[in-house]
């Protein structure tokens, strides 16, 4: 299994600023993912960070926006940029283990925009 | 990536078995089905996968028809606590997760 932590876990910004969001897990693992899920809606896969070489998005999610750092196997950050009222969300990580047919989510972390 | 369909929400009581359904006409040979639940202000945590045939643990069972269009998630003796949402998903791998819309389940007392 694998522990994971997020921070913040809740925030609160101005439009047009940015938050970079933390995910820390207990063990190294190859791939981290990054998901957001609006208010009572289904989880939406952002993108998949691999330690070592640029992050893959999902189809509607840009580098620009969203932007992903994997300094190692352990860590991974989400930046939101230019933050509009519809980034309000909760932002999850998740890892997958190599020798595990599960992904490990962390608590998430509560943006809202203002 | 193989769709999946599952009931928007479903209510049980206390004590009662639910079973949950998903459809998934389109999987592929490599993928497994593989059910989450999620709490509120929680991340999805994982409650059991399948290929076919049946899958129980300690938590659910898992039955999966031969042609594997489809799967059924029951849940023996539900209490207020397993008041969730349940994803379906069906993927070749941990690498590989779409979540669809979920069920919204309500036990009541």
């Amino acid at each position: 299994s694998a522990v994971i932590s997020q921070k913040p876990s809740r925030d609160i910004c101005q439009r047009g600023t940015s938050l970079t969001i933390q995910c820390q897990v207990d063990s190294q693992v190859t791939m981290m993912f990054w998901y957001r899920q609006q208010p009572g809606q289904s989880l939406t896969l952002i993108a998949t960070a691999n330690q070592g070489s640029e992050a893959t998005y999902e189809s509607g999610f840009v580098i620009d926006k969203f932007p992903i750092s994997r300094p190692n196997l352990t860590f991974s950050t989400l930046t939101v940029s230019n933050m509009s009222p519809e980034d309000s969300s909760i932002y999850l990580c998740s890892v997958g283990l190599s020798n595990s047919y599960e992904q490990y989510f962390g608590p998430g972390t509560r943006l809202t925009v203002t | 990536l193989a769709k999946t369909t599952q009931p928007i929400s479903m209510d049980s009581y206390e004590g009662q078995e639910v079973n949950i359904t998903c459809s998934h006409n389109n999987i592929a040979t490599n993928d497994y089905i593989t059910w989450y639940q999620q709490f509120p202000s929680q991340g999805p945590r994982f409650i059991i996968q399948g290929y076919k045939t049946k899958v129980t643990n300690e938590v659910a069972s898992l039955f999966i028809p031969a042609d594997r269009k489809s799967s059924t998630l029951s849940l023996p003796r539900v209490s207020l606590s397993d008041t969730a949402v349940y994803y379906c998903l069906v993927a070749e791998n941990n690498n590989d997760m779409r979540f669809g819309a979920g069920t919204r389940l309500t036990v009541k007392p």
